[in-house]
């Protein structure tokens, strides 16, 4: 069966510094990859998004960046954290015959 | 284009008591539809979903909904509520466009009260 990892669960930053935070797909091979960000209290927004090795696609302009260096990892980072930055964030793979998405439990993390 | 209204921000019900979570979708194409479930700090868990089969769709946790395509809905429900089932709820479309572009409601949140 397929799993999905994201880690870590908790993180608090200071502003300026840097992130990176890390998804692992097992079971399944060729998984479109997402990264989606949850400000509290509002729904869910897409970031980045990719089907392959080094396909990077960026929904919204911002200080992140995500990359895919293996099939099933998933990584997304930034040099400098904004307080902005704070939120709660998914990654979540799909097999592209659906549209079903299958989300990991998520990293939330605090820029102070 | 897409889009999905869920048209309760929160609802409010008592153990024991019917839930209706409600969502209208509009999509240019034939979607398949998706209820989620969040629990805090937790990331989403699949309910349900509706992929051009039958229109009742049964989902864990006693859930159910309904695909009715002239009211271009998709409501949520349940017949008795618990208290586990306070949580966020996301109705969500998929499209196939281009792979899958996938729209996220605002998300209900469901409070239950003992």
């Amino acid at each position: 069966s397929q799993t999905i990892h994201q880690w870590p669960a908790t993180l608090v930053q200071p502003v300026g510094s840097p992130l990176s935070l890390e998804c692992t797909v097992e079971g399944t091979s060729n998984p479109n990859l997402y990264w989606y960000r949850q400000a509290a209290g509002r729904g869910l927004q897409l970031l980045f998004y990719s089907v392959g090795i080094g396909q990077i696609s960026s929904e919204v302009p911002q200080n992140l960046s995500a990359s895919r260096p293996q099939d099933r990892q998933f990584i997304l980072s930034s040099k400098k954290l904004l307080l902005s930055d704070s939120g709660f964030y998914l990654c979540a793979w799909s097999s592209g015959n659906t549209g079903e998405l299958f989300f990991g439990e998520g990293s939330r993390l605090t820029v102070l | 284009a897409q889009s999905v209204t869920q048209l309760d921000s929160h609802v409010s019900v008592s153990e024991g008591t019917p839930v209706l979570l409600r969502c209208n979708y509009s999509s240019s194409y034939s979607p398949s539809l998706f209820w989620y479930v969040q629990h805090p700090n937790k990331g989403l868990q699949l309910l349900l979903k509706y992929t051009s089969a039958a229109t009742l769709v049964k989902g864990i946790n006693g859930f159910e909904a309904e695909f009715k395509k002239s009211e271009t809905s998709f409501h949520l429900t349940k017949p008795s509520a618990h208290m586990s089932d306070a949580a966020e709820y996301f109705c969500v479309v998929s499209v196939p466009t281009g792979g899958f572009k996938t729209i996220f409601g605002a998300g209900t949140r469901l409070f239950v009260k003992a």
